[in-house]
């Protein structure tokens, strides 16, 4: 039972371009959250989603950020127009149709702004 | 809103000692309380789920405890070991089953 998928590892945009970053939640989960953690600080909530449906935002930068769970194929964290202060790492994490069940983490994507 | 904290920020060791990390939260209305190790550079690996109606759960060398009145969680680590260095999370499952909110965490160091 693969766990957290998250692609890509590493990602490096330079100022103004896009990033799209990827969640495959485990096998049989249907709630992803998106956690940001910057260098030295704590993780901080994004959003919450489930299938086709974003329950909880209040995390998401109001501009330029937006997220999706389609019915099917990930989840995806979209940034554009990057800035260097969205350097970061992006971390989901799903848990299974029970809320609030355990929260399952991937490796995380580590976005560099240049 | 919910808020939680973590003493101490930081704790070094020498291998062998019994240690216990502490967690805060300001609302007691929880869900349940998760505690997380994250190793540099990497994910976070759960450790131990404690639902709202249980005092305590232990995994191994791990005893984590509850006690939602007076907001506070510990995680207690037996015998500890140079392996157990990581930054120690702990995390708040709301009463409404929409989010988990963060400690800032608590970098462990066990020297050999």
């Amino acid at each position: 039972n693969a766990g957290v998928m998250q692609n890509p590892r590493h990602l490096v945009r330079r100022r103004g371009q896009e990033a799209r970053l990827r969640c495959s939640p485990m096998k049989g989960h249907s709630h992803v959250y998106w956690y940001r953690q910057l260098p030295e600080e704590g993780l901080k909530f994004m959003v919450y989603l489930q299938k086709e449906n974003i329950i909880d935002e209040s995390g998401m930068p109001k501009e330029r950020f937006s997220a999706e769970f389609p019915k099917e194929g990930p989840s995806i964290l979209r940034i554009q127009q990057v800035v260097r202060g969205d350097s970061a790492a992006y971390f989901c994490a799903s848990s299974p149709d029970f809320s609030p069940g355990p929260l399952h983490f991937g490796n995380g994507t580590r976005l560099t702004v240049t | 809103k919910q808020e939680v904290t973590q003493i101490p920020a930081a704790l070094s060791v020498p291998e062998g000692e019994n240690l216990v990390l502490n967690c805060s939260f300001t609302d007691s209305a929880i869900y349940n309380l998760q505690w997380f190790r994250q190793d540099p550079g990497k994910g976070l690996t759960s450790l131990l789920l404690i639902q709202s109606s249980q005092r305590e759960q232990t995994s191994g060398r791990l005893n984590a405890s509850l006690d939602k009145s007076s907001g506070r969680s510990t995680l207690y680590i037996a015998a500890s070991q140079p392996g157990d260095s990581a930054t120690y999370l702990c995390a708040v499952g709301d009463n409404y089953g929409q989010n988990f909110v963060f400690g800032p965490g608590t970098r462990l160091s066990v020297l050999p």
